[in-house]
């Protein structure tokens, strides 16, 4: 495609839900990185893929979070009994081969938990 | 830790006026430092790059400059325009690419 892109735009969920957030990455480009960006924070990395595999897991904030990507392209973040404090901007970036590149964003998924 | 630090605080200019952003960082020495903005409700964008190997690189009305002895970046945007208007982000990479970035600095520019 043209860009990244990430569905849904926007989720509401009840705390205790699960939650599946998706990004398609620029067709070609092998890496794919998550981040986090809440209300008044800076952006924080969360997980980073090369191809299918996660070589650097070493954001994600608790084991309720986990994260999948399949045929080297679309990959999911999943969020299990979310609790209000996930309430935040989930954006996905990739680049064509990883390493210290210049990073494409998509435009965010924006998840409030009630 | 090794941090990477922007001045939070908003800052609003008058257009026409050259707008001046920083980025501190602190316990280590990054190869390159890269710059992007943020629009309300969009993903960040890249606007440059620079290595520490130079000194200042420009790109239209943008200059982004690195000081490896004060430790620090400075961003310039000259002849500001309310469309400049934004969040501007500095942000290191680590050897997996994994960016991480300042808080930001809002940048207002008034007709």
């Amino acid at each position: 495609g043209a860009g990244v892109s990430q569905s849904p735009s926007n989720k509401v969920t009840e705390k205790g839900k699960d939650v599946e957030l998706r990004c398609d990455p620029i067709s070609g480009h092998t890496a794919l990185y998550w981040y986090r960006q809440s209300l008044g924070q800076g952006l924080e990395f969360l997980i980073y893929f090369q191809g299918n595999s996660a070589p650097d897991k070493s954001g994600l904030p608790s084991d309720r979070f986990s994260a999948e990507r399949t045929g080297g392209s679309v990959s999911t973040l999943t969020i299990q009994r979310t609790q209000q404090e996930d309430s935040a901007v989930y954006l996905c970036a990739s680049t064509e081969a990883g390493g210290q590149e210049t990073q494409y964003f998509g435009p965010g998924t924006r998840l409030l938990v009630l | 830790s090794q941090k990477i630090e922007q001045n939070s605080e908003a800052l609003n200019i008058q257009e026409g006026k050259t707008a001046t952003l920083t980025c501190n960082y602190t316990n280590y020495s990054p190869a390159y430092l890269q710059w992007y903005r943020q629009d309300p409700g969009r993903g960040p964008v890249f606007l440059l790059l620079i290595r520490e190997n130079e000194k200042e690189k420009r790109k239209e009305r943008l200059k982004v400059t690195f000081d490896t002895t004060l430790k620090q970046s400075l961003f310039h945007i000259t002849a500001s325009q309310p469309a400049d208007s934004a969040t501007y982000l500095c942000a290191r990479a680590s050897n997996t690419g994994k960016l991480i970035f300042g808080q930001g600095t809002t940048l207002q520019v008034k007709p």
